[in-house]
Order: C-alpha cells, then structure tokens, then sequence
C-alpha cells in the first residue's frame, strides 16, 4: 500500500518570503502526485500534478512542485507568498491502475504573517 | 475546471437522526465518486468509493450501515449518515472523477455535520 508523509504540520512564514512544504510517499508501484490547497470550511482545489515527463510541475498561484524520484520526494515551492497563500496544503498520491484512488498525507498548515 | 457541489454545506441534527448529503457534479458525468471524513485539523480519510449503478466500496473500518452511500445516476451520489451520533460529527467531502486517463478528481465544498 502507498502512504504520504508531510514532514511539517505547520509552516510560519513572513509575507514575500519564500516557502517549502515537503512531502515524501512510499509505494512499491508507479504513482500520480498531487497538491491541494483547503481554505477553511471548504473542499479542497488542485494546486498541481504529476502525471508523467518534466520532474518541475508548475500549478496555479505560483505555486511548483518537484518530483524526486529517487529520493520519493514532491516537494512545493512558493518563491514569494501571500497573506492569501494562509490555508492547509495536502500532498496526495494515486495508483495508476487504481481507479484514482488519492491517499492523503497528514497536511501542513502555512500561516503567512505579515 | 468541473464543479462539484454539496448541500447542504452545514447540518446540525439530534442524536438518533438520520442525516443525507447530496454530491452532484454540475457540469460532467461521474461513474465514480469518492466520499472522505475530515476531522478537525486532520488529513481526509477515504470512507468510500461510490460508483453509478453498483455497490459502493467502504474502507475497512467504515460501517456499511451506518454510512449508507447510494449513486443512482451519472451527476449525483449520497451520503447518509443513519442514527447519528455526536462522534459523528466531522467534515464530509465528497469527489467526483472526470473522465480521461488520468481522471483527474474534483473535490465538492464539503458538509460539516454537527450532531448534538
């Protein structure tokens, strides 16, 4: 079975600095990678994926991701946040053959101070 | 991008009560929809996978008969939580798969369920 490990549960960090939400899963096949972004009391939105191709995804708000796969690694990277970039982020990962099925890490809360 | 909607967004309910919510994907055809449990401050737990036409699958752990799940057509997929009880109370989020290879998910804005 696949699982997602996001080192952080909670990120501070000033306006305009930039920001680094790590994630590493483990799974014995080849995987989809994800990012979501919740704002409170709200579903979740695709910030980004990784299908296949080029390791350095870019998603929406300036947001990007890369994939590592030596190390299982889908890191997200913001060069410059916002008081609007405040909200919990979560790393998910899917089995190709598996009907899409998203296994979720345990998410990290980015407080964006001003 | 596809919207999904859930309704209702809040829903306070007695104890003993049955509570249903509604996933419908506005604008695509889901055969597949996946119905999640957050509980605050907490990463999503799938409960259930539903698909149109057929039995959903659970998770292990989630109660069948408590978590009753039926998706009777392409749009639209439901969530009733039967004799609700206050450890009930979560946030439920319900996602729709578009079609395509990759089937890309699509959440709904979820349906926070206080039972007293």
């Amino acid at each position: 079975a696949q699982s997602v490990t996001q080192l952080d549960s909670q990120v501070p960090v000033f306006e305009e600095a930039p920001v680094e939400l790590r994630c590493n899963y483990s799974s014995s096949v080849s995987v989809y990678l994800f990012w979501y972004v919740q704002y409170p009391n709200q579903g979740l939105q695709l910030l980004l994926k990784y299908l296949s191709g080029s390791t350095l995804v870019k998603g929406i708000n300036g947001f990007e991701a890369e994939f590592n796969k030596s190390q299982t690694s889908f890191h997200l990277r913001k060069p410059s946040v916002h008081i609007s970039d405040t909200a919990e982020y979560f790393c998910a990962v899917s089995i190709k053959a598996a009907g899409n099925k998203l296994t979720f890490g345990g998410g990290t809360r980015v407080l964006v101070k001003p | 991008g596809a919207v999904v909607s859930q309704h209702p967004s809040w829903v306070i309910c007695k104890s003993g009560t049955s509570v249903k919510i509604e996933c419908r994907s506005l604008d695509f055809q889901a055969t597949t929809m996946f119905w999640y449990r957050q509980f605050p401050k907490q990463s999503l737990m799938l409960m259930a996978t539903s698909n149109e036409g057929s039995k959903a699958t659970y998770e292990q752990g989630v109660e069948k008969d408590k978590f009753l799940i039926n998706h009777a057509s392409l749009t639209l997929s439901t969530l009733t939580v039967t004799s609700a009880h206050p450890e009930d109370s979560s946030f439920y989020i319900c996602s729709a798969r578009g079609t395509g290879e990759t089937g890309e998910l699509f959440f709904g804005e979820g349906s926070r369920l206080t039972v007293l």
